[in-house]
C-alpha cells in the first residue's frame, strides 16, 4: 500500500464547481504539502502544514483552501474552480531532519481538468 | 530570474553512454540540494541528496559548486530504465523547497 495516498486520481469538472482533493499518509510525518505541476514549470507550493494546528500559504494559494483534519490527513479545496487551475496536483509529506535535509514523499498525483 | 533553472533537454543518449546536466540556483543562502526523478505523469521520487564534497550512488554522481551556484548530475552506463525527467530541488529556507522544471533524459537501445 502507498504511504501517501491521494484521491481521486483523475477529475474533470466544470468552471465554478467546488472540488476537494484528499490526501492521507501512513508515514507518521508532521509536515504535509500541496503542490501543483504545470508543463514546463517546476512544482509550485500551494499550502503547507507543519502540524494539525498549523496551516500556511505557499507561493500560489489564491483560489485554494486546505484543511488538516488529523496528522494523517490534509485536503485541498478549490472553492470555485477555473480553467487555469487545470494541473497535476501532488500531496507530499516530509521527513525533516535538523541538518536541513528535508526529503519529500509524494502521493501519486491528481490530474484535475477544469472545463 | 527563476530560483532554480534547468536545461529542459531532452538529452537523447544510447544505452551505455554517459550523460551529464546541470542546474543553477539563484539564492546563495541555499542550504541543501537534491535530485528527484520523475517518470511521465507520476510522482517525483528522491534520487539523491547532493553534498558539498560530491557524492556517488552507483552509476549516479552528484556535484555541488557553491561558488558558481550550480549542481550537476552525471549518469554513467545509461540504462533504458534511466529514461525520466530529473528535477533539481533546492532547499532555500525552513519550509521552502524550490523545484526546477526538470531535465528530460531519453536512453535509446
Amino acid at each position: 500500500d502507498a504511504d501517501v495516498t491521494q484521491t481521486p486520481r483523475n477529475r474533470i469538472t466544470k468552471t465554478g464547481k467546488r472540488i476537494m482533493l484528499e490526501c492521507s499518509q501512513t508515514k507518521g510525518h508532521d509536515r504535509m504539502y500541496w503542490y501543483r505541476q504545470d508543463p514546463g514549470l517546476g512544482l509550485r507550493l500551494i499550502y503547507y502544514s507543519f502540524d494539525v494546528k498549523d496551516i500556511n500559504k505557499g507561493e500560489i494559494s489564491d483560489g485554494y483552501s486546505v484543511s488538516r483534519q488529523a496528522q494523517a490527513k490534509f485536503s485541498l479545496s478549490l472553492e470555485s474552480a477555473i480553467p487555469n487551475q487545470t494541473a497535476l496536483y501532488f500531496c507530499a509529506t516530509s521527513d525533516f531532519s535538523q541538518d536541513g535535509n528535508e526529503k519529500l514523499f509524494f502521493g501519486s498525483g491528481t490530474q484535475l481538468s477544469v472545463l | 530570474r527563476k530560483e532554480v533553472e534547468q536545461d529542459p533537454g531532452p538529452f537523447n543518449v544510447p544505452e551505455g553512454a554517459t550523460v551529464a546536466f546541470n542546474c543553477t540556483y539563484s539564492n546563495s543562502a541555499s542550504q541543501s540540494f537534491f535530485w528527484y526523478r520523475q517518470d511521465c505523469r507520476k510522482e517525483p521520487k528522491l534520487l539523491m541528496s547532493v553534498y558539498s564534497s560530491g557524492n556517488e550512488d552507483g552509476r549516479f554522481t552528484a556535484q555541488l559548486n557553491r561558488a558558481s551556484q550550480y549542481i550537476s548530475l552525471l549518469i554513467r552506463d545509461s540504462k533504458l530504465s534511466d529514461s525520466a525527467t530529473y528535477l533539481c530541488v533546492v532547499h532555500v529556507q525552513d519550509y521552502k523547497l524550490s523545484f526546477g522544471a526538470g531535465t528530460t533524459v531519453t536512453v535509446r537501445a
